[in-house]
């Protein structure tokens, strides 16, 4: 049992480049959700699926697509990086209802 | 709107000192509160959590007690060792799909 898995761990893009990252969950959860870290601003939600098959809009969901490809899987696609997006990004799982976070490793992401 | 504030950081302390990271906050409703840790490297993982008041959780000697009254949720541990140096995280769920996180306090235990 995995957990929440993210690939890649660390991807350095110039601006301008695109990329997406992955994340999967092996919990049978029906939601998943992207968060990006930045030093002193705590963890900001970017997206969320509720279930399969949708997905909505967090509170800084400028600069970010999202796809929700299966119930295991959620990705988060930067269509042109710029170097605001620099950070750490979590995907995350939560347990039915008000339930525990469960969260990837992390992907640190550098936009030069 | 629902918001997290914790103290902010870095707190040292030497071994076996006594810990509070201090957390309050605002919501509409009952929220379910939070402790997350993070070690250096990895993501966030569950300390600890309380889902209504009065409750009290706990986890590893760390407790918290939900108090509606005074709308927090300090985090505490009586003796604290070096492998207790991270950053902690207050957060709620107040409802369906809502999670908010505090800012973190990064802790150092000095040896």
């Amino acid at each position: 049992n995995a957990g929440v898995t993210q690939t890649p761990k660390f991807q350095v893009l110039k601006t301008g480049q695109s990329m997406t990252l992955q994340c999967a969950q092996d919990m049978n959860h029906n939601s998943m959700y992207w968060y990006r870290q930045d030093p002193g601003m705590g963890l900001r939600l970017i997206y969320y699926s509720a279930s399969e098959g949708t997905t909505d809009k967090g509170e800084v969901p400028n600069g970010y697509n999202v796809s929700r490809l299966n119930k295991r899987e959620f990705s988060l696609r930067l269509e042109s990086a710029a170097p605001s997006q620099t950070s750490v990004y979590f995907c995350a799982s939560p347990g039915q209802g008000r339930e525990t976070q469960y969260f990837g490793p992390g992907t640190r992401l550098l936009v030069l | 709107g629902d918001s997290v504030t914790q103290m902010e950081g870095p707190v040292t302390l030497s071994e076996e000192a006594f810990l509070t990271i201090n957390c309050t906050y605002t919501a509409t409703g009952y929220p379910s509160l939070f402790w997350y840790v993070q070690y250096p490297g990895e993501g966030l993982q569950l300390l600890l959590k309380a889902t209504k008041a009065d409750d009290k959780g706990s986890n590893k000697g760390f407790e918290a007690t939900y108090r509606k009254e005074t709308t927090s949720f300090h985090l505490e541990k009586g003796s604290v060792q070096v492998s207790d140096s991270a950053v902690y995280f207050c957060a709620l769920s107040g409802g369906t799909y809502k999670y908010i996180f505090g800012t973190g306090t990064r802790l150092k235990v000095l040896a």
